[in-house]
């Protein structure tokens, strides 16, 4: 069974365009996080949510709007692509925080490509 | 900001070692470590939290100096299988955020027969 599942694998649209990524986890993890990975596989944490409350929120455009509707979910949707946002977006999950021994599990990622 | 990890890349052949190091500016509370192959997730490997603590993973090792602010993964004995791109995540001592790791820009493992 799989972990962190994500869909869709693969996302190509046209820029101005608005998508979503559904993200489940299916450990019984309390946080669940989003990542974008990009051309340079720079990972680099978007949003983190322990238990539907929002906890990280980097300094990303707020075009992108994540959303948990319960602790096993964790969407977002982005607003009006731009090219830049083409990149590989990782969800992962960690159970219960426990400061520095949050294992985190990626799911396979969403590949986006915005033309 | 972004923990600095070195070399960026190594090549080696079945049956080698190789260090990788990572290092912070900032004061550090645990380091962990993931290995990414091509077009995969990233898989946990280790976390270690300071008190320079060593742990190990079947051959991968690991150690913390949280004075220096620096971690080395030890791979030995390489193994086809250790090829991918392996990254340190940093968490800030005294941060307000538990889990919000900085990734390091990687370091590209290929092991050839």
């Amino acid at each position: 069974d799989t972990a962190v599942s994500q869909t869709p694998k693969y996302l190509v649209t046209q820029m101005g365009n608005d998508k979503s990524i559904k993200c489940e986890q299916n450990l019984g993890h309390d946080t669940m996080y989003w990542y974008k990975q990009d051309s340079k596989k720079f990972l680099k944490i978007m949003f983190s949510y322990n238990n539907k409350e929002l906890i990280i929120n980097e300094t990303v455009p707020n075009r992108f709007s994540p959303k948990s509707p319960d602790k096993a979910h964790l969407n977002l949707h982005i607003n009006s692509l731009e090219l830049g946002d083409s990149a590989v977006y990782f969800c992962a999950s960690s159970p219960v925080a426990v400061w520095g021994q949050e294992t985190q599990y990626f799911g396979p990622g969403t590949r986006l490509l915005v033309l | 900001q972004q923990p600095v990890q070195s070399p960026q890349a190594v090549i080696l052949r079945e049956g080698e070692d190789a260090v990788i190091n990572c290092s912070s500016s900032k004061a550090l509370y645990s380091v962990h470590w993931y290995r990414q192959k091509h077009g995969e997730a990233p898989v946990f490997l280790m976390i270690l939290l300071k008190g320079g603590e060593q742990k190990g993973h079947e051959k991968i090792s690991a150690s913390f100096n949280e004075k220096k602010q620096q971690s080395s993964l030890y791979l030995t004995a390489s193994q086809l299988s250790y090829s991918g791109t392996y990254f340190c995540g940093t968490e800030k001592a005294g941060g307000t955020s538990y889990g919000k790791l900085t990734f390091g820009q990687g370091t590209i493992l290929t092991v050839h027969p």
